[in-house]
């Protein structure tokens, strides 16, 4: 069965210091990538996306991903987080033969201390 | 940017009956709904899909007598929650695509259902 694997429940990090969220999938085939934040009474947005060529990807907000293929892993960095950069992440993957069939994993709380 | 909005934002209900819950694509005609359920401090699980003029296709594990979903327009899907119990509380969260090929989804803001 597919699978996506975030490997934090929950962060707490200093303002300034760098973020790496992991994210790993099962599925054997073709996918597409995503990450979405969830700010504190808010509805999901998109961060960024990854659906073929350059492996690392940029979104908003100076977030950036990198697509490891060989690993099955997708994982979220921003260099120097911000007090707003507190939300839930999630990581989701669209295996490109489930149209529109999203797999979002756990989900990663992360609480920036000022 | 594409705006869905979701109405209500927040109900309670008390068990037994029922609640609709409409997903609203604002500025562009979704040909394809999505419907997800949240319980606090997980994750999104997909409930149903919902294509424009046709019937929703459900998940495993999810009943289709109890969670009706209906997409009569190009920008509107309801779902209804029927004879609901307190276990039905949730949060539930609607996602649209533009069209065929299109893999961004775009969210609504959710509505909050507490089934008393």
């Amino acid at each position: 069965a597919q699978s996506v694997s975030q490997h934090n429940h929950h962060v707490i990090l200093s303002e300034a210091a760098s973020l790496e969220l992991g994210c790993n999938y099962s599925y054997g085939g073709t996918v597409n990538l995503f990450w979405y934040v969830q700010y504190p009474g808010q509805h999901l947005q998109l961060l960024l996306k990854y659906f073929s060529g350059d492996p690392l990807v940029k979104g908003i907000k100076g977030f950036e991903a990198e697509f490891i293929k060989s690993k099955f892993s997708f994982n979220l960095r921003k260099p120097s987080v911000q007090w707003s950069d507190t939300a839930e992440y999630f990581c989701a993957v669209l295996p490109t033969d489930s149209w529109g069939k999203l797999q979002f994993g756990a989900g990663t709380q992360v609480v920036v201390t000022p | 940017g594409a705006v869905v909005s979701q109405h209500p934002s927040w109900v309670i209900c008390k068990s037994g009956t029922s609640v609709k819950i409409e997903c609203r694509s604002l500025d562009f005609q979704a040909t394809t709904m999505f419907w997800y359920r949240q319980f606090p401090k997980q994750s999104l699980m997909l409930m149903a899909t919902s294509n424009e003029g046709s019937k929703a296709t459900y998940e495993q594990g999810v009943e289709k007598d109890k969670f009706l979903i209906n997409h009569a327009s190009l920008t509107l899907s309801t779902l209804t929650v029927t004879s609901a119990h307190p276990e039905d509380s949730s949060f539930y969260i609607c996602s649209a695509i533009a069209g065929p090929g299109d893999y961004e989804q775009y969210f609504g803001p959710g509505t909050r259902l507490t089934v008393t």
